[in-house]
C-alpha cells in the first residue's frame, strides 16, 4: 500500500472527448509524475508537477495538460482523445529533490473507442 | 537521449531456482536507478532504488547491483516462488531530474510450480 490512490480505475470514452484523471499523492510528498503505459510497454513519461509547477515534459502534445493543487494532488486533463490514447494512466508521488523513491498508484485503464 | 533495455523480455523458471534479470541504460550520468515490481493490469509496487553512489541494495530474497561505468544493473531473486510471478521493470532516474523515469519494457517472469 503506497498511499498514492488514483481515480477512476477504469474509464471508457468516445474519440474526441475529453477526459480527466485524479491522484492522490502520498502524505508529505510535493512532487507527483504522470505515466502512459501502452499495453506492453514500459510507462513513458508524461510530465512532472513540483509544488504546483510543471517540472518538466515529456514527449506529449499540448492537448496533455495538468494540474496540481496546494495539498499536492494532481489531474491529468486530455483533450480532444483519440484510440491510441487508449493506455494505463499511472500517478507517482515523492519528495523532490531529494533523489528519493518514485511511489506508484493503482492506475487509471482508460480505453478510447 | 536515454534508453533503458531489458533482457530477456520473458523468462519461466521451476519454483526453487535462482534468476537473475538484466537492465542496461545508454547514459551512465543518471542520478538513481529503481525495480519495480507490475502484477497484470496494476500499478507498479517498488522494490528496490539504489542510490548512483551505491552499488547494490538488498531486501528479503531480492538483491539489486548496479555498475554505472558499464551502464547495467542486476535484479536477484533467490529461491524464487510462484508468488513472485510478475512484470518486473528497471528504470533509470536521469541526473537533474531525478524523479523524471525512464523505463525497460519488463520481463515477464513466471515462475511454476
Amino acid at each position: 500500500e503506497t498511499g498514492v490512490t488514483q481515480s477512476p480505475t477504469h474509464l471508457i470514452k468516445t474519440r474526441g472527448q475529453q477526459v480527466t484523471l485524479r491522484c492522490s499523492s502520498q502524505s508529505g510528498h510535493n512532487t507527483v509524475s504522470w505515466y502512459q503505459q501502452a499495453l506492453g510497454q514500459g510507462p513513458q513519461f508524461i510530465f512532472q508537477y513540483y509544488r504546483e509547477e510543471e517540472n518538466g515534459r515529456g514527449n506529449f502534445p499540448p492537448r496533455f495538460s495538468g494540474l496540481q493543487f496546494p495539498n499536492y494532488s494532481s489531474e491529468l486533463n486530455v483533450n480532444a482523445l483519440e484510440l491510441d490514447d487508449s493506455a494505463l494512466y499511472l500517478c507517482a508521488s515523492s519528495l523532490g529533490g531529494q533523489g528519493g523513491e518514485a511511489f506508484f498508484g493503482q492506475g487509471t485503464r482508460l480505453t478510447v473507442v | 537521449k536515454q534508453e533503458v533495455t531489458q533482457i530477456p523480455a520473458a523468462l519461466s523458471v521451476p519454483e526453487g531456482e535462482n534468476l537473475v534479470l538484466n537492465c542496461s541504460f545508454t547514459d551512465s550520468a543518471i542520478y538513481n536507478l529503481q525495480w519495480f515490481r507490475q502484477d497484470p493490469g496494476k500499478g507498479l509496487t517498488s522494490l528496490l532504488l539504489i542510490q548512483s553512489s551505491q552499488r547494490e541494495q538488498t531486501s528479503g530474497r531480492l538483491n539489486a547491483s548496479l555498475d554505472k561505468s558499464s551502464g547495467r544493473s542486476t535484479l536477484y531473486i533467490a529461491a524464487s516462488q510462484p508468488g513472485d510471478s510478475a512484470t518486473y521493470l528497471c528504470a533509470v532516474g536521469p541526473r537533474g531530474g531525478s524523479e523524471k523515469l525512464v523505463f525497460g519494457k519488463g520481463t515477464k517472469l513466471t515462475v511454476n510450480p
